[in-house]
């Protein structure tokens, strides 16, 4: 495997779910991210999680909940989502967050596609 | 005032055209500047970045920054049908000093290069 490599790529859960989304990067950075994108409304940054800190939470609800347990990998657990929730789930890593060489350039995986019903 | 606006298109140009996508940002704290393509079921990949005011260029992408009329664009030479995508500008500024930063992202330009 190379890049960034996400799993499952297509998901379709119920409102009382609880699943996982998984992101693994294979390029020996520092940085990971998650990001929703939805039709129409621009790429937002959900958390950042740099050396496996979290150093960003914008204002995201309780219902999605990061973990990073090392550098190379990446979970967003999801339980009693909403059906505004359906979206496509974007993972990226990056060496650094600061900086015009390493926060900047960012590398995605393909991302899940969430339907909540 | 959306922070970053970028017409969604959709763009449809001739092959061998010259392509112009543009963004214009209200917040004059912007340090970085990007510009990302996404194909149709891929993740955003890395096209360009600038710091500074003024034009950069990579093969036939050119990227420029105004920051006094707070406008950046994408041009793209002699554009081919593989440039068919949507095009996301980005723009970025970090917190001096506590090791964090907002990242803004345009909702994106489907552009269609027709052979």
């Amino acid at each position: 495997e190379t890049g960034v490599t996400q799993t499952p790529r297509h998901l379709v859960m119920g409102m009382t779910n609880k699943k996982s989304l998984k992101c693994e990067q294979h390029l020996g950075h520092n940085a990971m991210y998650w990001y929703k994108q939805s039709a129409k409304k621009p790429l937002e940054l959900m958390f950042v999680y740099n050396f496996k800190e979290q150093t960003e939470n914008n204002s995201v609800p309780s219902r999605f909940s990061p973990e990073c347990p090392n550098s190379s990998h990446l979970f967003l657990h999801l339980h009693t989502l909403q059906p505004e929730d359906s979206a496509l789930y974007l993972c990226a890593s990056s060496q650094g967050i600061g900086g015009s060489s390493g926060g900047s350039e960012q590398y995605f995986g393909p991302g899940t596609r969430l339907t909540v019903t | 005032q959306k922070e970053v606006e970028q017409d969604p298109g959709p763009l449809s140009v001739p092959e061998g055209a010259i392509v112009s996508l543009n963004c214009t940002y209200s917040n004059s704290a912007f340090q970085y500047f990007m510009w990302y393509r996404q194909y149709s079921r891929k993740g955003p990949e890395l096209l360009m970045y600038t710091y500074s005011s003024g034009n950069k260029e990579d093969g036939r992408f050119t990227a420029q920054v105004d920051k006094s009329s707070k406008y950046i664009s994408l041009f793209i030479r002699d554009s081919q049908p593989s440039d068919s995508a949507t095009y996301l500008c980005a723009m970025k500024l970090e917190y001096s000093g506590a090791g964090s930063y907002q990242l803004t992202f345009g909702k994106g330009t489907k552009l269609s290069v027709i052979p």
